[in-house]
């Protein structure tokens, strides 16, 4: 059974400074998804990431993978307020009838402070 | 990317009363997924709903609890039924475009009292 997980599950920072939430996953998968969640909306696609090495940047985040190791990270480059939201990984089984089924790990609440 | 509409966007109803859910999408898709998203939780896959043919539920769901339509490529229902305040959640339909990409549609809050 696929499980994910990420760390830190709350995460507090500063303007202007860097971190990086992590994602684990236990078994081969295919894909893996970032999604941003602000309160009471929907999932915003981030990024997806298909193979080994994979790495993918937009504005001030940062996406990889790591499918040996099983883990991908997202890079917060210089953190400003409008990033604060809530980050999901997720990922899918190996193999052609998982598409579309995510299992996504706990999300990280990300709060950007002055 | 895709266009995903959902109806209701929310609702409030009674324990025993039932809910369907809509959901378009603005292109024809072979498949269509159901997720719920209970409150401070994370999203958790319901059944995947596939035109013509019945819907396959994940484990800890059932087709009498969560009966699911795809009379077409671009429109499914999800139906909430006998609903408690467990069933409480936000509900997201989602598709994938390309085997890659994989959006949601705007969720529908439902809150039972």
């Amino acid at each position: 059974e696929l499980k994910v997980e990420q760390n830190p599950l709350f995460l507090s920072m500063q303007e202007g400074k860097n971190y990086t939430i992590y994602c684990n996953y236990s078994t081969t998968s295919d894909r893996l998804y970032w999604y941003r969640q602000d309160p009471g909306k929907s999932l915003e696609s981030l990024f997806v990431l298909l193979s080994n090495g994979a790495v993918k940047q937009e504005g001030r985040l940062m996406a990889s993978l790591d499918t040996k190791a099983r883990l991908s990270t997202l890079h917060i480059t210089a953190a400003v307020h409008d990033l604060s939201a809530t980050y999901f990984c997720a990922a899918t089984n190996a193999g052609g009838t998982s598409y579309g089924k995510l299992t996504f790990g706990q999300g990280t609440i990300l709060t950007v402070h002055p | 990317s895709a266009v995903i509409s959902q109806k209701p966007s929310r609702d409030i109803c009674q324990r025993g009363t039932s809910l369907t859910i809509q959901c378009q999408v603005d292109s024809q898709v072979t498949m269509m997924f159901w997720y719920r998203q209970q409150p401070g939780q994370s999203l958790t896959l319901i059944a995947t709903a596939n035109q013509g043919s019945e819907a396959t539920y994940e484990s800890g769901f059932v087709i009498d609890k969560f009966p699911i339509s795809r009379p077409n490529l671009t429109f499914s229902t999800l139906t909430v039924s006998n609903m408690s305040p467990e069933d409480s959640s936000i509900y997201l339909c989602s598709v994938n475009r390309v085997g890659d990409e994989q959006y949601f549609g705007p969720g529908t809050r439902l809150t039972v009292t």
